[in-house]
């Protein structure tokens, strides 16, 4: 059984580009969750999807930030017009139903330019 | 969510048990204490769960006092292969039911096994 999966594993962007990290959850699970790694620093949460829905993106930025969990497909975290601050790590999880144990991909870095 | 603080640092050789202690004054009474570990340049890794008392697994153990305001994350016998940081995170979960969905990580204890 194949864990998270992130793509891509690096990725870099110079200012003003966008940015699409792709998650594709555990095999059966339903629930994604989406954080942020700042060097030296403690992951923290941006949003909760299930299929089709956003759940809570509370710790989401207002601006720029995006995410879907479609239907088909996997969950996309999208950065419109990347600045040098979120040059970060995302990290996706995934569960079964919430508050489950959450397992986590390998992360995608994102550097920006 | 309760807040935890816990060791930034430590070191141990290889062959010796470590044991990292985290504290959670404020945990509430719905508050399961979690632990996971984290490679550079990896996701972190559910090592254990636990509510009160004793829970082991194949990988560590949790003690956790009866005021449950502290934990302990015992690994025995350590090798090189455990150099990561431990996250200790305090807040409702479990296997069932309704709870928080957001984990909060601190900083975590960085753990550096030498030979």
């Amino acid at each position: 059984n194949a864990g998270v999966m992130q793509n891509p594993r690096h990725l870099v962007r110079r200012r003003g580009q966008e940015a699409r990290l792709r998650c594709s959850p555990m095999k059966g699970h339903s629930h994604v969750y989406w954080y942020r790694q700042l060097p030296e620093e403690g992951l923290k949460f941006m949003v909760y999807l299930q299929k089709e829905n956003i759940i809570d993106e509370s710790g989401m930025p207002k601006e720029r930030f995006s995410a879907e969990f479609p239907k088909e497909g996997p969950s996309i975290l999208r950065i419109q017009q990347v600045v040098r601050g979120d040059s970060a790590a995302y990290f996706c999880a995934s569960s079964l139903p919430v508050s489950d144990t959450q397992y986590f991909g390998p992360g995608t870095r994102l550097t920006v330019l | 969510l309760a807040k935890t603080t816990q060791p930034i640092s430590m070191d141990s050789y290889e062959g010796q048990e470590v044991n990292i202690t985290c504290s959670h004054n404020n945990i509430a009474t719905n508050d399961y204490i979690t632990w996971y570990q984290q490679f550079p340049s990896q996701g972190p890794r559910f090592i254990i769960q636990g509510y009160k008392t004793k829970v082991t697994n194949e990988v560590a153990s949790l003690f956790i006092p009866a005021d449950r305001k502290s934990s302990t994350l015992s690994l025995p016998r350590v090798s090189l292969s455990d150099t990561a940081v431990y996250y200790c995170l305090v807040g409702e979960g479990g296997s069932s039911g309704a709870g928080s969905y957001q984990l909060t990580f601190g900083k975590g204890t960085k753990l550096s096994v030498i030979p």
